[in-house]
């Protein structure tokens, strides 16, 4: 079975520190890679998306992502972050020949202190 | 465009009962999927459907299941509800394109106790 794993469980930070959470998969084909974010009771949205192409993505508010393919890696990275960023990170992955089966990370809390 | 909808929002329930849980997604999408989302667990996969069809399944025991009708709308069915069951079930749809380049949409889920 593919696995998604995120080392960082908890992450806290001051405003305008930078962010890096790491997100590594097991499948060694073609994959698609996402990360979502899941504010306090809000629903979980789409923060930026890989499919193809350039391996650096850039997403909504400011988030980045790198894929590195010889790391079969996808870090999400932010140079500053402030107090809203305060959610919980889930990195996802669909693999080639089944692309509607989404395999999720067991996600990142992240606390910004203001 | 609406959004997923999920109902009921919140749900007690005791041991023993079953429950059915709803989902409606966003207008277009065909592939619905389900997942249980707990506390330091992430996001595990319940199933996926397609046009009426379970097209794939996570590693979720028989009392564990669901459906998709014509519209696409989606329910999903927990049996003999267990304490280990309580969770926040989360609906997401997508458009299924055959690119491949899908991305998921997520309601905001049932908040599932189980006493």
């Amino acid at each position: 079975a593919q696995s998604v794993s995120q080392h960082n469980h908890h992450v806290i930070l001051s405003e305008a520190a930078s962010l890096e959470l790491g997100c590594n998969y097991s499948y060694g084909g073609t994959v698609n890679l996402f990360w979502y974010v899941q504010y306090p009771g809000q629903h979980l949205q789409l923060l930026l998306k890989y499919f193809s192409g350039d391996p650096l993505v850039k997403g909504i508010k400011g988030f980045e992502a790198e894929f590195i393919k010889s790391k079969f890696s996808f870090n999400l990275r932010k140079p500053s972050v402030q107090w809203s960023d305060t959610a919980e990170y889930f990195c996802a992955v669909t693999i080639l020949y089944n692309f509607n089966k989404f395999y999720f990370g067991s996600g990142t809390k992240l606390n910004v202190k203001p | 465009k609406a959004g997923v909808t999920q109902t009921p929002r919140y749900l007690i329930k005791t041991r023993g009962q079953q429950v059915t849980l709803s989902c409606s997604p966003i207008s277009g999408h065909r592939s619905v999927s389900w997942y249980q989302q707990t506390p330091g667990q992430g996001l595990q996969f319940l199933f996926e459907y397609f046009s009426e069809t379970q097209r794939n399944k996570g590693n979720f025991p028989g009392r564990f299941s669901g459906r998709q009708f014509s519209n696409s709308r989606s329910e999903m069915n927990v049996s003999t509800l267990e304490l280990g069951d309580s969770a926040l079930y989360l609906c997401a749809s997508s458009l299924d394109r055959t690119s491949g380049r899908n991305e998921q949409f997520f309601g905001p889920g049932t908040r599932l106790t189980v006493l």
